[in-house]
């Protein structure tokens, strides 16, 4: 029973190159969230899923796209990097009975 | 939108004493929430609150509906329990959208 996972830990990416951030939940939980973390402010909210095949936006959505095709994956796309975007990424899935969401690991990601 | 503030930004104590984080937000909520972030970057989830208090081993929450406000205690602290403290409030939507403090850092001395 991992958990959440995500993948990659690591990533170096140009500006202006895309990639897609993966994430995946063997809870079977039907809320999924992507966050971004960066230093001196809190968890920010980019996108969320309530369900496969629903996505809504989060508090900081620009430049950022999600799909939800399957229940336990829950992809964060870039799709031209910016180093504003220069981050750690935390995905987390929710279980509502305890209302307790579960981290990933995080990606760190670095845009040159 | 819910502000939520932490104090301190950061905190260092010699092991074994006692340590408050507290944390106050500006709009009514259904839960509260503490968690953990370890030194490795790893999130954890603490304790959930609507109303009252709750004890977890050495770690107790708090929370104050009325005057928007909760903290955080640890007894008998060990340099283990350096971290940082997240609070996050659930703004009462369907989603359980989080909005989160900006962290505690709590460094405990041996």
């Amino acid at each position: 029973n991992a958990g959440v996972t995500q993948t990659p830990k690591f990533r170096v990416l140009k500006t202006g190159q895309s990639m897609t951030l993966l994430c995946a939940q063997d809870m079977n939980h039907e809320y999924m969230y992507w966050y971004r973390q960066d230093p001196g402010m809190g968890l920010r909210l980019i996108h969320y899923s309530v369900g496969e095949g629903t996505t809504a936006k989060g508090e900081v959505p620009d430049g950022y796209n999600v799909s939800r095709l399957k229940k336990q994956n829950f992809l964060l796309g870039l799709e031209s990097a910016a180093p504003s975007q220069t981050s750690v990424y935390f995905c987390a899935a929710r279980e509502p009975s305890t209302d307790t969401q579960y981290f990933g690991p995080g990606t760190r990601l670095t845009v040159l | 939108k819910n502000e939520v503030e932490q104090s301190p930004q950061n905190l260092t104590a010699q092991e074994g004493e006692f340590i408050t984080i507290n944390c106050s937000y500006s709009v009514g909520i259904s839960a509260l929430h503490w968690l953990q972030q370890h030194p490795g970057g790893g999130i954890v989830s603490l304790f959930m609150l609507s109303s009252g208090k709750k004890k977890h081993g050495r770690l107790i929450a708090t929370i104050n509906i009325q005057e928007k406000h909760s903290s955080l205690h640890i007894t008998a602290s060990h340099p283990r329990d350096s971290a940082v403290y997240i609070c996050a409030v659930t703004d009462g939507g369907s989603q359980g959208n989080l909005i989160f403090g900006k962290g505690t850092k709590l460094s405990v001395k041996p």
